[in-house]
């Protein structure tokens, strides 16, 4: 089992919807989470992150964790094309030391 | 600061040669991790430092792959003898644990062509 999972999509949307996406994680030592954006021939760049339980609000960008079911999602309102791109949750875990760790990515198309 | 800085962008190479490919974080980041990103496996954490220390290299794939960090301001990724299958796009990444929850910061990435 990978230590970061999420569907790779892609995840069809049409302008204006709402996008949600998901990632589950494996180890119960993770501390943080994170949200990253990645434009095809780019590197990652960060969105949000969350470390609570709950809901973490950003603009049209809503981050949710729920550490009992070891789950994190990204929802995108009022999506535009502009946001298709490829998303990356990130997971810092404590073993001795902190180890950043990622899904493979969920790509999202927003459809104008 | 300029942000992590990877060198070079881009590098085509043949079969069993050489390839060493550059990194330097952002001041004052203590843990860098080294990254590899192919549309097969998305993006691998291949080995990480922390205080120029290296703490996990088990992602590393073969003993072909070696990193080192001589300083708090450099790191190298060596593959030696390079593999098509080598072929990707590798990621340097810095981050301050030491500030509390932050981001880690990547570079711009190295396109690796092993023909």
């Amino acid at each position: 089992q990978k230590e970061v999972e999420q569907n790779s999509g892609p995840l069809s949307v049409p302008e204006g919807a709402i996008a949600s996406l998901n990632c589950t994680y494996s180890d119960r030592g993770s501390q943080s989470f994170f949200w990253y954006r990645q434009y095809s021939g780019k590197s990652p760049e960060l969105i949000m992150f969350i470390y609570s339980n709950g809901d973490k609000e950003d603009g049209r960008f809503t981050a949710q964790l729920n550490k009992a079911s070891q789950y994190v999602s990204l929802l995108i309102r009022d999506s535009q094309p502009s946001d298709s791109a490829t998303y990356l949750c990130a997971v810092l875990v404590w073993d001795s030391s902190y180890k950043l760790i990622f899904g493979s990515g969920t790509r999202l198309l927003v459809r104008p | 600061d300029a942000g992590v800085i990877q060198s070079p962008r881009h590098e085509v190479t043949e079969m069993g040669q050489e390839v060493t490919l550059r990194c330097k974080p952002i001041s004052g980041h203590d843990y860098l991790f080294w990254y590899r990103q192919t549309m097969m496996r998305g993006l691998e954490l291949l080995i990480y430092f922390n205080n120029n220390v290296p703490i996990d290299d088990s992602g590393m794939p073969e003993d072909r792959f070696s990193a080192k960090m001589p300083n708090a301001s450099f790191s190298t990724l060596k593959i030696q003898p390079s593999e098509p299958r080598d072929s990707a796009v590798y990621f340097c990444a810095s981050l301050d644990r030491g500030r509390g929850v932050t981001e880690a910061f990547f570079g711009q990435g190295t396109r690796l062509t092993v023909v």
